[in-house]
């Protein structure tokens, strides 16, 4: 089945760690993305990849980083940099190329910082 | 980016109608009203799209104003299963056409539906 995976679904943190959430799709999606969720908060856009080696900041990509080097993978690093990491992160991806298709999402990643 | 409004929350009782609006007023030409619901804990689902004809599938109705200014999500026969938070955005259909267009995805609050047995 096709779909998109993120794990693992719970991470803890010590602070001042980096730590990396894992996104990975098998649909063959060009674009891929990253959203960040707080409590009782809607989606806010990290990073975002149209394209392999290619991607773009959101509207609070300060404290991440990613990297696209495959179609099928777009890994997120939480750095020490983020003062506030906990939080659900979202993954998704969307076929551009067809006019009217929809975004599919990951289950999410929970971090914790301890 | 063009942006929709939602209000915060609403409420329904079990087995009623719901509508659940959304305001786009700088909607653009080519834009798509692409709805998905969250479930807590999960991540958002697909609901149903449209692009200027009221829309039917076996989740949802959606109907369009004739301006596109605005939309409604109809769920005819609320469930238990059915409260969850229901987002409203804007999908770029111009990039399928042209090439051209933003390739943001942006999704607001949403519309957080809590359904009383």
């Amino acid at each position: 089945d096709g779909g998109i995976t993120q794990s693992p679904k719970y991470l803890f943190r010590k602070e001042g760690q980096n730590v990396t959430l894992s996104c990975e799709q098998n649909l063959n999606h060009d674009a891929m993305y990253w959203y960040r969720q707080d409590p009782g908060q809607g989606l806010r856009l990290i990073y975002y990849s149209q394209i392999v080696n290619d991607f773009q900041k959101g509207d609070i990509a300060e404290g991440y980083s990613v990297s696209r080097e495959k179609k099928e993978s777009f890994p997120l690093t939480v750095t020490s940099a983020q003062k506030n990491p906990t939080a659900f992160y979202l993954c998704a991806s969307i076929d551009w190329g067809v006019v009217n298709t929809e975004a599919f999402f990951g289950q999410g990643t929970r971090l914790t910082v301890v | 980016d063009a942006k929709t409004t939602q209000p915060n929350s609403m409420e329904s009782n079990e087995e009623e109608p719901v509508h659940l609006p959304c305001n786009h007023s700088t909607i653009s030409g080519t834009d798509y009203i692409h709805w998905y619901r969250q479930l807590p804990s999960q991540g958002p689902e697909y609901v149903i799209h449209g692009l200027t004809s009221n829309v039917n599938n076996r989740m949802a109705s959606l109907a369009i104003a004739e301006d596109r200014k605005s939309s409604t999500l109809i769920l005819h026969r609320a469930t238990l299963r059915d409260a969850a938070v229901y987002y409203c955005i804007l999908r770029d259909a111009g990039i399928g056409y042209s090439g051209a267009g933003s390739y943001q995805l942006t999704f607001g609050k949403g519309t957080k539906l809590s359904v009383i047995p």
